[in-house]
């Protein structure tokens, strides 16, 4: 089956730019969205189609995908932006499923 | 805007079956390129896709999950329901009913509700 891994944990200061990755074979060929999970709260869609932004997602929010790799990107940290991130793809590759990634918590110092 | 709620009991008994249900407001289960998904999340772990059913009744599991589950569409009562069969203390989760579209992103999800397996 197909497996996204993501980094467990970043860290970033306010201000600053938080780069978190999804790792999975050749994902590059495939279609990636991201999502934002408060505590407590239902995942929110920040990116869909590799690179588009939802509706009142802020600007700040951006992603990348190539080769084994995609990438969410948030630049000027808030503190709001504490959260879990996760990568979801479409698998065609074994069977046809959704597969998220393993999740990353993202942590404003 | 599209809103989905969950509802079903918090306990189920193990062995017995996981039965939640799933309404939809501001929008109709029976029109559009959707996919009506139910996704879950073990406490402190992640998002793991059930499966989803598309308005003509067509469905897609996860194969996993595959043999203990049943997605199906009520379109008179624009819900749709998750059976899932035999559970286990594994299947203890939040469980969130969504929408899918175009690409597979999940644009709407419901507020979720813990289901809790023990005796």
């Amino acid at each position: 089956s197909y497996v996204l891994t993501q980094p467990p944990s970043v860290s970033v200061a306010p201000g600053q730019t938080a780069r978190i990755t999804c790792g999975g074979n050749n994902i590059g060929s495939k279609t990636v969205h991201w999502y934002q999970q408060r505590p407590g709260q239902a995942p929110v869609l920040v990116i869909y189609y590799d690179s588009d932004r939802p509706s009142g997602i802020p600007e700040r929010f951006s992603g990348s995908n190539s080769g084994n790799t995609a990438t969410l990107t948030i630049s000027s940290v808030e503190a709001g932006d504490e959260a879990d991130y996760y990568c979801q793809v479409w698998d065609t590759s074994t069977d046809h499923r959704n597969v998220f990634g393993t999740g990353t918590k993202v942590t404003v110092l | 805007q599209v809103q989905l709620q969950e509802s079903g009991p918090g306990l189920v008994k193990p062995s017995e079956t996981l039965s939640l249900t799933c309404t939809v407001s501001g929008g109709s289960v029976s029109s559009g390129n959707y996919h009506w998904t139910w996704i879950r999340q073990p406490p402190g772990e992640g998002l793991e896709w059930v499966g989803y059913i598309y308005y003509s009744g067509s469905t897609n599991y996860n194969p996993s999950l595959k043999s203990r589950v049943t997605i199906s569409v009520d379109t008179s009562k624009n819900q749709f329901s998750l059976k899932l069969s035999s559970v286990t203390a594994a299947d203890t989760a939040v469980y969130y009913c969504a929408r899918a579209d175009n690409w597979n992103e999940v644009a709407y999800w419901g507020q979720g509700t813990l289901v809790t397996v023990s005796s």
